[in-house]
Formats: C-alpha cells, structure tokens, sequence
C-alpha cells in the first residue's frame, strides 16, 4: 500500500494563478482531509470529506474549493492565489471519524 | 467551535528526563484525544491517542492522561531519547454542525532532547 499520496511536492505560483493539488488513499479510508500548516500555528482544517460525494468547510475554507468524486481521490483547488496561501499543505485520510489519522507527504507552496 | 491551547511551545530537557505537555479544551462532547509526532521535514504520524470513557493510556515510554471535567489532556515521555526532538501536536475531536466529529489540533510544542 502507497498510503496518501500527494502531488506535486513543491510548487511556485505567481498572484491570481490557479492550480490544484492532487491527493490519493489507497487505503478504503471514507474521511479525507486538507489542512495547511504555517510555521507556530498547528494543522488548520481547510476542507474535510466524509464519503465520495460528500465534502463540507473546515475552519479556513476561503480561497479554496474541493471535490470528491471517488473514495480514492480528492483534490483541492486553489483559484486566484494570494501570497497568503503560501503554507505547507497535508492531504490526511481515516477510516472513519475518531480513529487516526494518515497524512501525505506534504506540498509546500510558495506564492510570489 | 472547539478551541484547544497546547502548552508550553518549546520544551528543553536532557537525555533520560521527563517531558510532560499539557492540552486544554473548550467543548465538553470532544470525545477523541490523539497525539502527532512530526519530525522536521516530514509528516505527522499518530503515537498516542484516548477515548473520553478512559483516563489513562500507557505504551511503552509514552502515556497520556484525561481529565475530562477540567478539560484537559497531557503527554508524558519518560527517559526521553534524543529520536524523541520533534514537534508534538495534541488534538480534539468535536462535533461539527453536520453532525461529524471532526479534530481541532493545538499550535505544537518543540520538544528538543540534550544528549
């Protein structure tokens, strides 16, 4: 089993581009997460899924959109980026809530 | 929502001693207590973690206690090892509207061991 995996792991984007950061379980997990992490200020809750088809807003949804077409896959969009989204980001899955989680390798994201 | 303070932000010890660090949180149905290592550069993983109907959990060098009518948990490492330097993060896990429990992570503390 690969676990989570997340794509790309390093990224530059200039102000008011938009990309999108891949992440995959492989691990049947139903809940999957986005969090940004920024140096002093702990994991922040972007997005969160709790089956395909289902997603809903963590404690810093703006300026980002998810979907979740697949168990597998849920990916997160960054459209119009601001140098405020300059963060590390974790994709993490779990079977299910109140279990642990397991977390991606990270992407770090600079915008310049 | 729920609000979980992790204290204290850094933490110095020497080889072979105790490190404790202490969590406090807001919302009384938090039921899931987990505890992530990170160590620099790579990704948080699970050490420890309790339910709220346990007070106590031992692994090895590693315990963690529960208070929940003063809503509080803490982490304690015994004869702490130098492999054990890393960012600790503590977490709650709240109900969110949609009725899902969802974990609210404290800020981390930087735990460095002195051989």
């Amino acid at each position: 089993n690969a676990g989570v995996t997340q794509t790309p792991k390093f990224r530059i984007l200039k102000i008011g581009q938009s990309m999108t950061l891949q992440c995959a379980q492989d691990m049947n997990h139903n809940y999957m997460y986005w969090y940004r992490q920024d140096p002093g200020m702990g994991l922040k809750l972007i997005y969160y899924s709790v089956g395909a088809g289902i997603t809903d807003k963590g404690e810093v949804p703006n300026g980002y959109n998810v979907s979740r077409s697949t168990t597998e896959d849920f990916p997160l969009r960054l459209e119009l980026a601001a140098p405020s989204q300059t963060s590390v980001y974790f994709c993490a899955s779990s079977w299910t809530e109140n279990y642990e989680q397991y977390f991606g390798p990270g992407t770090r994201l600079t915008v310049t | 929502g729920e609000n979980v303070e992790q204290h204290p932000s850094t933490l110095s010890v020497q080889e072979g001693d105790s490190a404790v660090i202490k969590c406090t949180y807001s919302d009384s149905a938090s039921n899931y207590f987990p505890w992530y290592k990170q160590e620099l550069g790579k990704r948080p993983q699970l050490i420890i973690d309790i339910r709220s109907n346990v007070g106590e959990k031992k692994d090895q060098r590693i315990a963690v206690t529960l208070n929940k009518t003063a809503k509080h948990f803490s982490l304690h490492i015994t004869e702490t090892q130098p492999e054990d330097s890393a960012v600790y993060f503590c977490a709650a896990t709240s109900p969110r509207s949609g009725g899902s429990y969802i974990p609210t992570f404290g800020r981390g503390t930087s735990l460095i061991v002195h051989p």
